[in-house]
């Protein structure tokens, strides 16, 4: 079965470090894998996806993530925070099955970024 | 840009109650799935429609069901409804239900069942 990890509940960085959130995942085939964040009471906004190529993909607000696959790795990266950026993010992939990928996500547990100023 | 839209935004019942949740895809996106979150829990599948037809099915109780219209919005109908319904509803929707597309996602439906 598809899945991701995200190994932090919660990660703390200071406004202007640069931040790391991380996500593992297990797949069978080629992973299709996205990120997406959640402000308080509000839906989950896309940031970035990795479905095929270059192996650093940028996204929305700054965001990049490096997809690795000999790690089996996308780790979601900003090289300066906002103290905007506080927000819950998911990493999730694309689920799949025998007739190839499905259209549900599967998401990780979520890690919340605390970015203090 | 349009986003996608539920209503209503805040709904509460009473157990055993029934409730229809709404959404309303991005214009032109022929894709919806129904995600349930419950509190401090990751977005959980439930199901999806492809051009009105079921597409996918995840783990949506028997007690709910789910229909794509011609206008490509979608309802969520849950009956026999119970305390451990309580949660976030989203939509979200895709362009041709490829696997490729990013799925857009409505602001939720929070269902506080009493």
């Amino acid at each position: 079965a598809q899945s991701v990890a995200q190994p932090e509940d919660q990660v703390n960085v200071a406004e202007g470090n640069p931040l790391t959130v991380k996500c593992t995942y297990s797949v069978s085939g080629n992973p299709y894998l996205f990120w997406y964040v959640q402000y308080p009471n509000r839906g989950l906004q896309f940031l970035l996806k990795y479905i095929t190529g270059d192996n650093l993909v940028k996204g929305s607000y700054g965001f990049e993530a490096e997809f690795n696959k000999s790690q089996t790795s996308f780790h979601l990266k900003k090289p300066s925070a906002l103290v905007s950026d506080s927000a819950l993010y998911f990493c999730a992939v694309r689920d799949m099955n025998y007739g190839g990928a499905t259209n549900k996500l599967i998401f990780g547990t979520g890690t919340l970024l605390a970015v203090q100023p | 840009a349009a986003g996608v839209i539920q209503s209503p935004r805040h709904l509460i019942k009473e157990k055993r109650e029934t409730a229809t949740l709404k959404c309303y895809p991005i214009p032109r996106h022929d894709t919806v799935y129904w995600y349930q979150q419950g509190p401090g829990q990751d977005p959980q599948f439930l199901i999806s429609f492809y051009e009105k037809m079921q597409s996918d099915k995840g783990s949506i109780p028997d007690r709910f069901s789910a229909q794509q219209f011609s206008d490509y919005h979608s309802e969520l109908n849950m009956s026999s409804l119970e305390l451990g319904d309580s949660a976030l509803y989203f939509c979200a929707s895709s362009l041709d239900g490829s696997s490729y597309n990013e799925q857009f996602f409505g602001p939720g439906t929070r269902l506080t069942v009493l």
